[in-house]
């Protein structure tokens, strides 16, 4: 079982350059979500999406951009790096069932993408 | 605004004993879910345990249990008879179903031996 699949899983970039990370699920998952992780913190969500063709911001979308053209993948875009994106990227999915209460679906995560900007 | 607060940057346990993980949340909304995820030092996020605020008894999965106290907004994570493999950073999180999840800071538990 692949489940949540993202490439690559290091990465240096430098200053100035753009680069996107790849995530894919196959789950058939409806939600998506990037995240970032700096060192000895937990997640903060970038961007995440409810199914094909919608997107939206998260608590941390600035310098990043997404796009979600299937069900299936969900890249995340740095077009001008930063040392400040210097993090542990981390996607998700999760499945979540229209008219429950509840949010009871854990999320279901990839191994992370470490980016270094130098 | 959703919060979760976890006080224990660190814990240390004895092998074969329990211990208890903190984690308080903040939320207005009537509806949630609380989460704990486990990362070990490889970095992978694995999910342990899950308890959704109208569940009546506390989740158990194995060696987790959580202690849900619904009134003061707590819901810490219990590991029976501690492994040495349980040695890793535990995340609680929570899920109000607006966005997604909200994380607090962790809590890294080493197991003695």
């Amino acid at each position: 079982n692949a489940g949540v699949t993202q490439t690559p899983k290091f990465r240096i970039l430098k200053i100035g350059q753009s680069m996107t990370l790849q995530c894919t699920q196959d789950m058939n998952h409806n939600y998506m979500y990037w995240y970032r992780q700096d060192p000895g913190m937990g997640l903060k969500l970038i961007y995440y999406s409810v199914g094909a063709g919608i997107t939206d911001k998260g608590e941390v979308p600035n310098g990043y951009n997404v796009s979600r053209s299937t069900t299936e993948d969900f890249p995340l875009r740095l077009e001008l790096a930063a040392p400040s994106q210097t993090s542990v990227y981390f996607c998700a999915s999760s499945s979540r069932r229209q008219g429950l209460p509840i949010p009871n679906q854990p999320q279901h995560f990839g191994d992370g993408t470490r980016l270094s900007i130098l | 605004a959703q919060k979760i607060t976890q006080t224990q940057p660190g814990m240390f346990v004895q092998e074969k004993e329990a211990v208890t993980l903190d984690c308080t949340y903040d939320t207005s909304d009537p509806s949630y879910g609380l989460f704990w995820y486990k990362q070990p030092s490889s970095g992978e996020m694995i999910f342990l345990i899950y308890q959704g605020s109208y569940d009546q008894q506390n989740a158990t999965e194995g060696r987790y249990s959580l202690n849900f106290q619904k009134a003061r907004k707590s819901a810490n994570l219990v590991i029976s008879a501690s492994q040495l493999g349980d040695s890793a950073m535990y995340f609680c999180a929570m899920d109000t179903g607006r966005r997604a999840l909200t994380f607090g800071s962790g809590t890294r538990l080493q197991v003695q031996p």
